[in-house]
């Protein structure tokens, strides 16, 4: 299995533009996550879904949206790029919930917006 | 979700055991003790977690105090490839988020 991917590794945005960071895993979980991570700073919640079609804001959702149309797939798009977006993104996964059940994380999208 | 305390960093010997504290005073009674560590900067890799009783597992021990508000985890062997900030984490079942702080910086010393 490959776990949890994450596209691209690297993008640097110009204020105002848009994009969609990848997410894709291959173990059948329910559950999927986005998280960004700014220097010297743990992980905030951005999105998260429990299942195909269904999901909800974490702690920082403003200026991100996400879609969950299939098990294996949860992109997280950025519109309107601002400089506070400059963090480092990860994606998750789990089987259920926390009551229990271990996140596995990707690599991370490392975003830049000058 | 309750609340954490770690100490920022520790050192450790290669080949010694790493302890690595936390306290967590005001966990509630069906809430889990996680532990992840995120090497450089990679994504958080999990290694354990516990609800009230001590486990083990390849890669690690948790030991959780009986009145449950602090916990060990324990490195039997660290290892260079062991440095990395360790996260300890509350959360309960009905919680889908994962709270990290600033957690402790380990290194790991020839």
């Amino acid at each position: 299995n490959a776990g949890v991917t994450q596209t691209p590794k690297f993008r640097i945005l110009k204020i105002g533009q848009s994009m969609t960071l990848q997410c894709t895993q291959d173990m059948n979980h329910n559950y999927m996550y986005w998280y960004r991570q700014d220097p010297g700073m743990g992980l905030k919640l951005i999105y998260y879904s429990v299942g195909a079609g269904i999901t909800d804001k974490g702690e920082v959702p403003n200026g991100y949206n996400v879609s969950r149309s299939t098990t294996e797939d949860f992109p997280l798009r950025l519109e309107l790029a601002a400089p506070s977006q400059t963090s480092v993104y990860f994606c998750a996964s789990s089987y259920g919930g926390t009551g229990g059940y271990e996140q596995y994380f990707g690599p991370g999208t490392r975003l830049t917006v000058t | 979700d309750a609340k954490t305390t770690q100490p920022p960093s520790m050192d450790c010997a290669e080949g010694r055991a790493a302890n690595l504290p936390c306290n967590h005073s005001t966990i509630s009674g069906n809430e889990y003790v996680y532990w992840y560590r995120q090497i450089h900067s990679q994504g958080p890799q999990y290694i354990i977690h516990g609800l009230k009783n001590n486990e083990t597992n390849e890669m690690a021990s948790l030991i959780i105090t009986e009145d449950r508000k602090s916990s060990t985890l324990i490195l039997p062997h660290a290892t260079l490839r062991d440095t990395a900030v360790y996260y300890c984490i509350v959360t309960g079942a009905g919680s889908y988020q994962l709270t990290f702080g600033k957690g402790t910086k380990l290194s790991v010393i020839p």
